[in-house]
């Protein structure tokens, strides 16, 4: 099945800083999302971007499919962005999302 | 975007007996998915459930141990059976909605 590898595994950041998290995927997909995980557990969504670059607020996404990787971009970070990073990807030829590693993020004050 | 409820929240559980999570949503879906989290780890699909037939099971997921129920397209359930302190996780509900994935917040299960 389809491998989803995300780096770094572990990032500390002061306050104020930016940082970029990858997603590499090994096969072809149809669907990609970027999850934020929060230190309570709750999963909020934060960009379905099967391709091409979206942004929200100080969080932006790019994805080149052909290439098969994933980027999000943060910047001048916050207490409240610490927790959890995932990508998801659904594999074409599926319906099923899986699950990269994950990126666990801790800003610091 | 769809709302999704589950049920309980989290509970605490003795070594051996089974609980069953309720996934309830706002909206008529095709598939559900449930997964699990274990402690520090990513999520993993433990099953695909599709309203009027058996659930589809991942490698190393198995009926008897998740039984599955989806009755119509709003509602299911997960059973974790006969548990055991490695079952302590996260169990969490999902639908896909126009390609996009929906999470409830999640069933938190502690075994003792």
């Amino acid at each position: 099945g389809i491998q989803v590898e995300q780096s770094p595994p572990d990032l500390i950041l002061q306050e104020g800083a930016n940082s970029t998290l990858r997603c590499n995927f090994s096969d072809s997909v149809n669907n990609l999302q970027w999850f934020h995980q929060n230190p309570w557990g709750q999963l909020i969504n934060l960009f379905y971007i099967p391709s091409g670059t979206k942004q929200n607020g100080r969080l932006s996404a790019t994805t080149v499919a052909t290439e098969r990787y994933s980027l999000l971009y943060i910047s001048s970070s916050q207490t409240t962005d610490s927790g959890v990073y995932f990508c998801a990807v659904e594999a074409s030829g599926t319906y099923k999302y899986i699950f990269g590693t994950g990126t666990r993020l801790k800003v610091l004050a | 975007s769809a709302v999704i409820s589950q049920k309980p929240s989290r509970d605490i559980c003795q070594r051996g007996t089974s609980l069953t999570i309720q996934c309830q949503v706002d909206s008529q879906v095709t598939m559900m998915f449930w997964y699990r989290q274990q402690p520090g780890q990513s999520l993993t699909l433990i099953a695909t459930a599709n309203q009027g037939s058996e659930a589809t099971y991942e490698s190393g997921f198995v009926i008897d141990k998740f039984p599955i129920s989806r009755p119509n397209l709003t509602f299911s359930t997960l059973t974790v059976s006969n548990m055991s302190p490695e079952d302590s996780s996260i169990y969490l509900c999902s639908v896909s909605g126009g390609g996009e994935l929906f999470f409830g917040e999640g069933s938190r299960l502690t075994v003792l």
